[in-house]
Order: C-alpha cells, then sequence, then structure tokens
C-alpha cells in the first residue's frame, strides 16, 4: 500500500459527460500529479500540483482540469467526454525534494 | 517518436533466467532514470533509479544507463515468477519541485515456474 488513495476504483459514464475523480496524498506529501494509462499511449504525465498550486503541465486536455485543496486532496475533472477518455487514470504524490512518486490505485473511467 | 521507447514484449522466460528490459530515450536534457514495476490492477511503484550514466545495485535488479547511446537498461538476475508484471523505464527532466517524469510504454514480462 503506497499511502495514496483515490476514488472512485471504477467510473461508468457516457459520452459528453463530466466526472470528478478523487485522490488523497501521502500524508505530508506536498506535490501531487496526474497520470492517464491507456494501451496505446501508455503512461503519460497529465498535471502536477504543490501545496496548492499548478507547477508543471503535460499532455492534459482542455476539457481536462485539476485542483489542490488546502487539506492537500486533489481533484481532476474531466469534461465533454470522449470514447478514447476511457483509460485508467493514476494520482502520485512525493515529498518535498525527493523524485520519488508513489502511485495509487487508480482509477478505471470507461466512457460509453 | 516518443521521447521514450520501449518493447512492450510480452517477455517470457523460465524461473531462474537473467531477464534484460531495455529502453531508448532522444530527450538530451534527461538526468535521471527510472525503472517501476507494475502488477496488474495496481499503480506503479519505484524499483530503482539512477542518475545521469552508470551502474546501480540492489539485490536481483541492476540499473544501467549509456547516456551516450542513449540507453537504458533493467537487468534481473535469478527471475522468480513473483517478478511477472510489467516494467516501465522513465525518465526526468527538470529542477527540483518542477520535474516531469516521462514514461516508456511498458514491457510485461512473465517469468514461468
Amino acid at each position: 500500500d503506497s499511502g495514496v488513495t483515490q476514488t472512485p476504483k471504477h467510473l461508468i459514464t457516457a459520452t459528453g459527460q463530466r466526472v470528478t475523480l478523487r485522490c488523497s496524498p501521502r500524508s505530508g506529501d506536498l506535490s501531487v500529479y496526474w497520470y492517464q494509462q491507456s494501451l496505446d499511449q501508455g503512461l503519460q504525465f497529465l498535471i502536477q500540483y504543490y501545496n496548492g498550486e499548478e507547477r508543471a503541465k503535460g499532455n492534459i486536455l482542455e476539457r481536462f482540469s485539476a485542483q489542490q485543496f488546502p487539506d492537500l486532496h486533489s481533484e481532476l475533472n474531466l469534461s465533454s467526454l470522449e470514447l478514447g477518455d476511457s483509460a485508467l487514470y493514476f494520482c502520485a504524490s512525493s515529498a518535498t525534494g525527493t523524485l520519488q512518486q508513489y502511485f495509487g490505485p487508480g482509477t478505471r473511467l470507461t466512457v460509453t | 517518436q516518443k521521447e521514450v521507447e520501449q518493447d512492450p514484449g510480452p517477455l517470457s522466460v523460465p524461473e531462474g533466467a537473467i531477464v534484460s528490459l531495455n529502453c531508448t530515450y532522444s530527450n538530451s536534457a534527461f538526468q535521471y532514470f527510472m525503472w517501476y514495476r507494475q502488477y496488474s490492477r495496481k499503480g506503479p511503484e519505484l524499483l530503482m533509479y539512477t542518475y545521469s550514466s552508470g551502474n546501480k545495485e540492489d539485490g536481483r535488479f541492476t540499473a544501467q544507463v549509456d547516456k551516450s547511446s542513449k540507453y537504458i537498461s533493467l537487468f534481473i538476475r535469478d527471475s522468480q515468477p513473483s517478478d511477472s508484471a510489467t516494467y516501465l523505464c522513465a525518465a526526468l527532466s527538470g529542477v527540483s519541485g518542477y520535474s516531469t517524469l516521462t514514461f516508456g510504454k511498458g514491457t510485461m514480462l512473465l517469468v514461468s515456474p
């Protein structure tokens, strides 16, 4: 168990809908990262937050947004969902000044 | 072309074999190189990482980086069925706190008893 929790585990929704994925980092970790994993693209970095502020941005679509709250939990919002958004979404966290990212168990999103 | 390329496998070996997993990368700015292991239906977990070129050993695992050829390797000695998983190589660019990880697509390893 990495100490990173993600909810829900599975999510099935229809095209055009909006969903919110939630992540709680390890106790004390200020950095939160979001990744998308699909069979064709592999694991892709989406966005990083550090203590509530956006730090780095990867291949995140404009339809996707994220935020980190004062209690350090983070949410990834996905809107106008398309079939191609079906994937595993992972959250990871790391302690300040360290390289190791601890991954959560992921949320499996299926868009029908 | 992806910045980090990795053969997806699957790679099937008998128990006790020496396994060699490899990646190539194209971005010269990468400074740290990592290997993650991902079991089915789980999140990736960090196995080990190296800085710049060189070798690093941890038990049955050895990570090797050759920056001149932009080649990353992971060797597993005396492979066990419990090593069956997908292995992801990753490279880190940026400075502390502002760094991003770029992953290969992963190689699925199957170790048969």
